[in-house]
């Protein structure tokens, strides 16, 4: 069945330093995968997500790439900030649903 | 505005009772969505409804009964709830009308913190 994986649970990075989270799926299916960050006490706010038409998106601090040869995606937060610090979740869309991945947890340290 | 809005912020309900949570978004979305989710795990989807209707039921129990009265609310009725339900239960939406809505951005609610007695 479809599944996402993703990886590390948890990360802890220095401020300023970079933090990475890496996803796969299974279902050759999905064409979308958005990234939702979700802090203590709150729903989850999309940060940024990708179409299987391109291969890489950038949002200032933020950067998304796509392998859908190799069927993963990655995160990457260059800069890191205490606000940074909130679970996030990836998600790939095979034809009508939504898989979330099981989150990341990620403390910036001062 | 990307704001979805859900009321109670916070439920306290014993397994007899009977409850509604709202929610409601004026971005002129068309499809709207009920999730569940535990401390420390994903979201999970229960109920979809686009244009109104309802499209999706991902085999949720009866005593979880979704409404959606128009365009901009939807509610979530609940009745004789156990324990393992409390529970974070988020609303999203999103703009509705593709043929596969999965494709779209979801924008969440901050959810109702929801605990069975």
């Amino acid at each position: 069945g479809e599944n996402v994986e993703q990886h590390p649970s948890t990360l802890s990075v220095q401020e300023g330093d970079s933090a990475v989270i890496k996803c796969t799926y299974s279902d050759s299916a999905s064409n979308y995968f958005p990234w939702y960050k979700q802090e203590l006490g709150k729903g989850p706010q999309l940060i940024i997500d990708i179409r299987s038409n391109v291969g890489e998106k950038k949002d200032q601090r933020i950067a998304v790439t796509l392998n859908k040869t190799a069927k993963h995606f990655s995160l990457h937060i260059t800069e890191t900030q205490p606000e940074d610090s909130a679970v996030y979740f990836c998600a790939a869309t095979p034809y009508d649903k939504i898989i979330f991945g099981k989150g990341t947890r990620l403390h910036i340290l001062p | 505005d990307t704001e979805v809005t859900q009321t109670p912020k916070h439920l306290v309900m014993g397994m007899t009772n009977k409850k509604s949570l709202k929610c409601e978004q004026h971005m002129g979305h068309r499809a709207m969505y009920w999730y569940k989710q535990k401390a420390k795990k994903p979201p999970e989807l229960m109920f979809v409804y686009s244009y109104e209707k309802l499209s999706i039921n991902e085999s949720v129990p009866s005593r979880f009964s979704p409404e959606c009265p128009n365009s901009s609310l939807l509610n979530l009725h609940l009745h004789a709830l156990q324990p393992e339900d409390s529970a974070l239960y988020l609303c999203a939406s999103s703009q509705g009308g593709t043929s596969e809505m999965s494709q779209e951005t979801q924008y969440f609610g901050p959810g109702t913190r929801l605990l069975v007695l």
